[in-house]
């Protein structure tokens, strides 16, 4: 069972265009966290959030707790925004905080 | 640079044989996480360590062990490798422990068991 389920897998978009990348998950969450990784494979994170949305320059992420969904948009996508985004979720057990990850979305913005 | 550190960049052994991973967190930050990152499983949490303490644990093999220790540096100890144990393995530290905690990724050491 996938705890964290991300849409689309891959995304092909050309420059300038605004992407959304869709994730959707299935346990109460404290927090949901976007990650990117390039290529070289390091991870940044881009976003932390339990609730509303969130900007950090052309990046938004929004959240709904009621529907257990999240969005990360992209405007004006650029050939360096191509990377894999991770959404992973944060939750409380009886094992302290465990963290689920989405399988992430390939995403290549041509020029 | 996220200043989160993580010796060695690569490592190629042999199944059966031990290695240790180590991870330097960003200064003041008392978390430290350990990820596994594979091929067929994506990315997954093993441990979590806040201030010298295991406050969670993950998908650890009993063969994995890791510790944090007084100056908080973090060690992952893997035993008994396996061809599958072949993965790229993050820490991340952050200030506090989740879920307030952000957290700031090392460049990852990637293992490679032959």
């Amino acid at each position: 069972k996938n705890e964290v389920e991300q849409s689309p897998q891959n995304l092909t978009a050309q420059e300038g265009e605004f992407i959304t990348i869709n994730c959707s998950y299935s346990v109460g969450i404290s927090a949901l966290h976007w990650l990117q990784q390039h290529p070289g494979g390091g991870i940044v994170s881009l976003f932390m959030l339990s609730s509303g949305k969130k900007k950090h320059g052309r990046l938004i992420a929004t959240i709904n707790i009621q529907e257990k969904h999240s969005s990360l948009h992209i405007t004006a996508s650029h050939p360096r925004d191509s990377a894999v985004y991770i959404c992973a979720v944060s939750t409380l057990s009886n094992t302290g905080n465990q963290f689920y990850f989405g399988t992430g979305t390939s995403l290549t913005v041509i020029p | 640079d996220s200043g989160v550190t993580q010796t060695p960049k690569h490592l190629i052994t042999a199944t059966g044989q031990r290695v240790t991973l180590r991870c330097s967190p960003r200064s003041g930050d008392l978390s430290v996480y350990w990820y596994q990152q594979s091929l067929d499983q994506g990315l997954q949490f093993l441990i979590h360590y806040y201030n010298g303490e295991e406050r969670a644990k993950g998908n650890i093999l009993e063969r994995f062990s890791a510790q944090q220790f007084p100056d908080l540096h973090s060690e992952l100890n893997l035993s008994s490798l396996e061809l599958g144990d072949s993965a790229l393995y993050f820490c991340a530290s952050s200030v506090d422990g989740p879920p307030t905690g952000e957290q700031y990724f090392g460049p990852g050491t990637r293992l490679t068991v032959t």
